[in-house]
C-alpha cells in the first residue's frame, strides 16, 4: 500500500533563517505532488505541484521554493524566512491529476 | 476560473440528529467533487468524491453527498451524527475543462461540532 510521509511535525525558526521540509512518498511512482499552506486552521492554499523530476510549477510568488530530486521526494526551501511563512504545511501525492489527494500529516511551522 | 464556498463557518448538530455541511462550486467546464475532513493537527482524509453518474455519492463513516448540476451544489450529509464526527470539513473542486486543473480549490472550509 502507499504512503507519504512528512517530517518535521513541529518547527520553530527564527526570521531569517533557512527552512528544508522533506515529503517523500511509498509504494507508488510517478505520483503527482503537491504542497499546501494552511493558516489560521483553515483554508488551504496551493504553493506548488509536480508531475515529474525536476517539474516544479509554483502557484503563488513567495519566499519559498520546491524542488523534486527524486521520484517520490518532494522539498519545501526557504532561504530567509519571514514572520508570514508561520502556517500549517500540508504535502499531499495523487496518482493522476484527476484522482483525489492523499495528505501527509502535515508540518507546523512557527516563525519567531 | 474554478471556485468554491462554504458559506458557513461553523455547524452545531446535536448527536443522533442529521448534519448538512454545504458547498456549492463554479466551473469553466465539469466539476470533479471532493469532500476531506481534518482532524485537529492532522492532515486531510478523503470521505467522498463526485466524478460522473450517480448524483448521490456515498463515501467514508456514513456520510453522503448530492451533486446538484442546476444548483451547482454538492452538500455533505449523515443521518446521524456522532460526536466523533466533530471535526473540519473540506469541499474542494477541480475543472474537467483545462484551464488550471491541476490546482485543486478548496473551500475555506466549515466546523462541525456535535453536542451530546
Amino acid at each position: 500500500s502507499q504512503t507519504i510521509h512528512q517530517w518535521p511535525a513541529t518547527l520553530v525558526q527564527p526570521v531569517g533563517s533557512p527552512l528544508s521540509l522533506e515529503c517523500t512518498v511509498e509504494g507508488t511512482s510517478n505520483p503527482n505532488l503537491y504542497w499546501y499552506r494552511q493558516a489560521a486552521g483553515r483554508g488551504l492554499q496551493l504553493l506548488f505541484y509536480s508531475v515529474g523530476i525536476g517539474q516544479i510549477s509554483s502557484e503563488v510568488p513567495q519566499n519559498l521554493s520546491a524542488s523534486r530530486p527524486q521520484d517520490r521526494q518532494f522539498i519545501l526551501s526557504s532561504k530567509k524566512l519571514l514572520l508570514s511563512d508561520s502556517g500549517f504545511y500540508l504535502c499531499a501525492w495523487s496518482p493522476t491529476t484527476y484522482e483525489k489527494l492523499f495528505f501527509g500529516s502535515g508540518t507546523q511551522l512557527s516563525v519567531l | 476560473a474554478q471556485s468554491v464556498a462554504q458559506p458557513e463557518d461553523q455547524v452545531n448538530v446535536a448527536e443522533g440528529n442529521p448534519l448538512t455541511v454545504k458547498c456549492t462550486y463554479s466551473v469553466s467546464g465539469n466539476p470533479y467533487l471532493f469532500w476531506y475532513v481534518q482532524y485537529p493537527n492532522r492532515g486531510l482524509q478523503f470521505l467522498l468524491k463526485y466524478i460522473t453518474g450517480d448524483n448521490l455519492v456515498k463515501g467514508s463513516y456514513g456520510f453522503e453527498a448530492e451533486f446538484n448540476k442546476s444548483q451547482t451544489s454538492f452538500h455533505l450529509k449523515k443521518p446521524s451524527a456522532l460526536v466523533s464526527d466533530s471535526a473540519l470539513y473540506f469541499c474542494a473542486v477541480r475543472d474537467d475543462s483545462g484551464a488550471g486543473s491541476y490546482q485543486l480549490t478548496f473551500g475555506k472550509g466549515t466546523k462541525l461540532s456535535v453536542i451530546p
